[in-house]
């Protein structure tokens, strides 16, 4: 069975620091992997994926994420944090096989320090 | 303008009480699915469906029911809610002839609370 794991539940940075968040997943074959954001009240939105090629991916509003298959991870980072980048995050693998099937991590909460 | 529409936005209930949650899309897409958010738990899906007439369990489907009967609505059930599932819930859509292989695309969310 896939599964998404987040190792950290939250994580605090300071404005203008560098972003790691880490996703590592479990997945039988070449997994689909994204990462969506949710901002306070509001639905999920999608910051990048990958399916495959590539493996380091650019998204929107300065994310990227790098694919690791040795290490089953999908980390996402931003080299320059804004106030505007706290949220939540989730990493989150589509099924191949097993069309139809989404799985999502349980979340990383991001709180930027002025 | 491209979404997805749920309705209601804000729903208090009592137990028992059989609901219906609507999602509409209005994208042409093929794939839709509902989940629960809830805190420390992420997105949980509840039910898939991968084209009109098609729909599948995901993982917490237990006390819920969906149909699809056109490609743009995929309303869900709750025929007897019981306070288990007092959640935020979740519609997303996907172009997805693969299924959620695309990019899911989400709804605003509904907060259901039962009493």
């Amino acid at each position: 069975a896939q599964s998404v794991t987040q190792p950290d539940i939250h994580i605090t940075v300071s404005e203008g620091a560098s972003l790691e968040l880490r996703c590592n997943y479990s997945y039988g074959a070449t997994p689909y992997l994204f990462w969506y954001v949710q901002s306070p009240g509001q639905g999920l939105q999608l910051l990048l994926k990958y399916f495959s090629g590539d493996t380091l991916v650019q998204g929107i509003k300065g994310f990227e994420a790098e694919f690791k298959r040795s290490q089953s991870s999908f980390n996402l980072r931003k080299p320059s944090v804004h106030w505007s980048d706290a949220a939540e995050y989730f990493c989150a693998v589509g099924a191949g096989t097993n069309a139809g099937k989404s799985t999502f991590g349980d979340g990383t909460t991001l709180t930027v320090k002025p | 303008e491209a979404q997805v529409t749920q309705n209601p936005r804000y729903l208090i209930t009592v137990t028992g009480k059989k609901l219906t949650v609507t999602c509409s899309q209005n994208m042409n897409h093929e794939y839709m699915s509902w989940y629960r958010q809830d805190p420390g738990l992420g997105l949980r899906q509840i039910y898939y469906s991968m084209n009109v007439e098609v729909t599948d369990k995901g993982d917490v489907p237990e006390g819920y029911k969906v149909s699809r009967k056109e490609k743009r609505n995929f309303p869900l059930i709750l025929e007897s809610p019981s306070p288990n599932q007092t959640s935020l819930y979740f519609c997303a859509s996907s172009l997805g002839l693969a299924g959620p292989v695309d990019e899911q695309y989400f709804g605003p969310g509904t907060r259901l609370t039962v009493t």
